[in-house]
C-alpha cells in the first residue's frame, strides 16, 4: 500500500522554466512534508517541509504548496538550472501514538532533467 | 556531507550469507532509522532506534535485525540473504523524537550499495 504517491517517473524541463513535481498522500493522519533531493552516488538531502497548518512555503527558488482537502503537494522551482537535475523524493509523517518517531514515508521519487 | 557515516560503501556477497551493515550517526543525534531503496522503488522504511531503544518497525524482515548500542551507532544485520535483497540501504539520523514539540528532518548517510549474487 503507496501511502505516498509520485505518479511521474521523470521530467524534463529547459533551464530557466519553471519545474513543477507531483506528490499525492492517501493518510489523512500525514501533517508534515518534506522534499528531498537525491544526486547519484549520495543519500538524500533535505529540501523544503510544509506543516499541514500552511498551504504554501517559500525557500529561495523552492517553493512548496499543499492542498489538504485533494491530498496533493507539489514543488515549484524557479528558475530551473542544470545543478537541480537530481531524484526529488516527497516524504510524509503522521504524528506517532506517544509521538515516539519522526518516521517518515517516502514516495518513489522523479528524476528531473533540466537542460541546457 | 550530512555528518552521517556508513560502511561500507559497497558490498558483494552470495546467496545465504550474512552481512552486517553500520551507521554512525550525525554527532549528538540520538535517533537512528534504516531504510531500503530497491529498484524502482521509494525509500522504504525498515526501523528505528532512539537511544538504544527500539521505537518504530516498518516493512522489515524476520531476517534483518537492528541494534543501537550505547556509543548510538546503530548495526543493521542481514542473514539468509536472497537475490531479492539487493538494495541501497539507507541510514538516517535525527535528533529527538516529536514528544519533545518540534518535527525533525531526518539525515541520510550516502547508503550501503548491497548486491547479493
Amino acid at each position: 500500500d503507496q501511502q505516498v504517491k509520485q505518479n511521474s517517473p521523470s521530467l524534463s524541463v529547459q533551464e530557466g522554466r519553471i519545474s513543477i513535481l507531483n506528490c499525492d498522500y492517501t493518510n489523512s493522519m500525514f501533517d508534515y512534508f518534506l522534499w528531498y533531493k537525491k544526486y547519484p552516488a549520495e543519500g538524500p538531502t533535505f529540501l523544503i517541509s510544509i506543516s499541514s497548518i500552511k498551504d504554501k512555503n517559500e525557500d529561495g527558488r523552492f517553493t512548496v504548496f499543499l492542498n489538504k482537502s485533494a491530498k496533493h503537494l507539489s514543488l515549484h522551482i524557479v528558475p530551473s538550472q542544470p545543478g537541480d537535475s537530481a531524484v526529488y523524493f516527497c516524504a510524509a509523517s503522521a504524528v506517532a501514538r506517544g509521538g515516539a518517531t519522526n518516521k517518515l514515508i517516502f514516495g518513489t521519487g522523479t528524476l528531473l532533467a533540466v537542460q541546457p | 556531507d550530512s555528518g552521517v557515516t556508513q560502511t561500507p560503501k559497497h558490498l558483494i556477497t552470495a546467496t545465504g550469507q550474512r552481512v552486517t551493515l553500520r551507521c554512525s550517526p550525525r554527532s549528538g543525534d540520538l535517533s537512528v532509522y534504516w531504510y531500503q531503496q530497491s529498484l524502482d522503488q521509494g525509500l522504504q522504511f525498515l526501523i528505528q532506534y532512539y537511544n538504544g531503544e527500539e521505537r518504530a518497525k516498518g516493512n522489515i524482515l524476520e531476517r534483518f535485525s537492528a541494534q543501537q548500542f550505547p556509543d548510538l551507532h546503530s548495526e543493521l544485520n542481514l542473514s539468509s540473504l536472497e537475490l531479492g535483497d539487493s538494495a541501497l540501504y539507507f541510514c538516517a539520523s535525527s535528533s529527538r523524537p516529536f514528544r519533545e514539540g518540534r518535527r525533525e528532518k531526518l539525515f541520510f548517510g550516502s547508503g550501503t550499495q548491497l548486491s547479493v549474487l
